[in-house]
């Protein structure tokens, strides 16, 4: 079946330990990208990947990093984490498509909530 | 990317049409207009997109505007399970890792 997983599916931590959560695709996708989801803010960006080794920051990439070393894998590593960063979490990934951008739907992994004390 | 405007809730009964509406004054030639949902407890999934002429798949159907500053899904035949948020998103790229940009989107009830 294809699909976006994610893990853990919830994780309660204390500021400033470090946590990893970790995305993975069977889809041969090209492009992955990190969300989170507040109320009242919606689902924003947190950094995407074209491809391995290529990462690039969206609209709210502070307190985060990411790594592409495999293309189905794309971590989202919080190295020192903050109560601010307490929220739901979503990978998603999709194909790269033909003239240098991409239209392809892009598929969601089933969230991850993350709760920093 | 250019913004989009939908209505916060609608409500329809099971077994019933039901058309979602959006508008986006300000799309540019490029931008393409999707429409994801997502379901509660789940993360968004695709439901249909288009760029200037109406599209049809298994899930809705989507109908631009002539001169594109607005779109309606339309749900030929609700069920309890359409139950979700739907977001109309615009992007000059489509749905690639430059990312998609989710407004509040259209809370939908389905009444039994």
């Amino acid at each position: 079946e294809a699909q976006v997983t994610q893990n853990p599916r919830y994780l309660i931590t204390v500021t400033g330990k470090k946590l990893t959560v970790t995305c993975s695709q069977n889809m041969n996708h090209e492009y992955m990208s990190w969300y989170r989801q507040d109320p009242g803010l919606g689902l924003r960006q947190i950094y995407y990947s074209m491809n391995v080794e290529v990462t690039d920051k969206g609209d709210v990439p502070e307190g985060y990093k990411v790594s592409r070393k495999e293309k189905r894998n794309f971590p989202l590593i919080l190295e020192s984490p903050s109560p601010n960063q307490t929220s739901l979490y979503f990978c998603a990934s999709s194909f790269r498509g033909t003239g240098g951008y991409s239209y392809n739907e892009q598929f969601f992994g089933p969230g991850t909530r993350l709760t920093v004390l | 990317d250019a913004k989009t405007t939908q209505p916060n809730s609608m409500e329809s009964n099971e077994e019933e049409p039901v058309h979602l509406p959006c508008n986006h004054s300000t799309i540019s030639g490029t931008d393409y207009i999707h429409w994801y949902r997502q379901l509660p407890s789940q993360g968004p999934e695709y439901v249909i997109h288009g760029l200037t002429s109406n599209v049809n798949n298994r899930m809705a159907s989507l109908a631009i505007a002539e001169d594109r500053k607005s779109s309606t899904l339309i749900l030929h035949r609700a069920t309890l399970r359409d139950a979700a948020v739907y977001y109309c998103i615009l992007s000059y790229a489509g749905g690639g890792a430059d990312g998609l940009t989710f407004g509040k989107g259209t809370h939908l009830i389905i009444q039994p």
